[in-house]
């Protein structure tokens, strides 16, 4: 069955810090791979997503994601962090096979240290 | 173009008692999926309906259940409410369905307590 592996539910980096948030699926087939983020008490806005084409992708507020197959992961990262990254980042994927019900990740909660 | 509006934002219920929340998708947006939002578990995918055709169901019990309209306004409902079923529940929309790559615009949510 798929699954999405994010791991840590909480990083904290400093301010203008490298911010790295992992996401690692299971999929047999290739996948449509997403990240969302939420913000405190809004929905989920999303930040950037792969289907085909390039497997570096570029998303809103600078941050960007690679698509690596062979190690079956879509990491998140940002070069430099600011104060208003603080939220909850979700990594999701949908597939063929499963009908494309997109299948969440737990979260991560990314903590910003001034 | 306006967001995705959900309402109410806030409800408090009984355990036993039944509540009906509202998703007014995007204009143009035919697709609406519903999803509930625990710390414990996270998020969880109730039911997806497309031109008033519920297509895809997550692993909930029966008294959880949805439709939609014609105009593609949809509710959900939850019968004999459970402390467990204390959620933030989002809706969100997109214009197809069936498509991998469709991107979903959430609302911000109706968080239910139960009592």
């Amino acid at each position: 069955a798929q699954s999405v592996t994010q791991l840590g539910s909480h990083v904290s980096v400093s301010e203008g810090a490298l911010v790295l948030l992992r996401c690692n699926y299971s999929s047999s087939v290739p996948p449509y791979l997403f990240w969302y983020v939420q913000y405190p008490n809004q929905g989920l806005q999303l930040l950037l997503k792969y289907t085909t084409g390039a497997t570096l992708v570029k998303g809103i507020n600078g941050f960007e994601a690679e698509f690596k197959k062979s190690e079956t992961s879509f990491h998140l990262t940002k070069p430099s962090a600011h104060m208003s990254d603080a939220a909850e980042y979700f990594c999701a994927v949908s597939e063929r096979d499963s009908n494309y019900q997109l299948i969440w990740g737990a979260g991560t909660k990314l903590i910003i240290k001034p | 173009k306006a967001g995705v509006t959900q309402t109410p934002r806030y409800l408090i219920k009984t355990r036993g008692q039944q509540v009906t929340l509202s998703c007014s998708p995007i204009s143009g947006h035919r697709s609406v999926s519903w999803y509930q939002q625990t710390p414990g578990q996270g998020l969880q995918f109730l039911f997806e309906y497309f031109s008033e055709t519920q297509r895809n169901k997550g692993n909930f019990p029966g008294r959880f259940s949805g439709r939609q309209f014609s105009n593609s306004r949809s509710e959900m409902n939850v019968s004999t409410l459970e402390l467990g079923d204390s959620a933030l529940y989002l809706c969100a929309s997109s214009r197809q369905t069936g498509f991998g790559g469709e991107k979903l615009f959430f609302g911000s949510g109706t968080q239910l307590s139960v009592l």
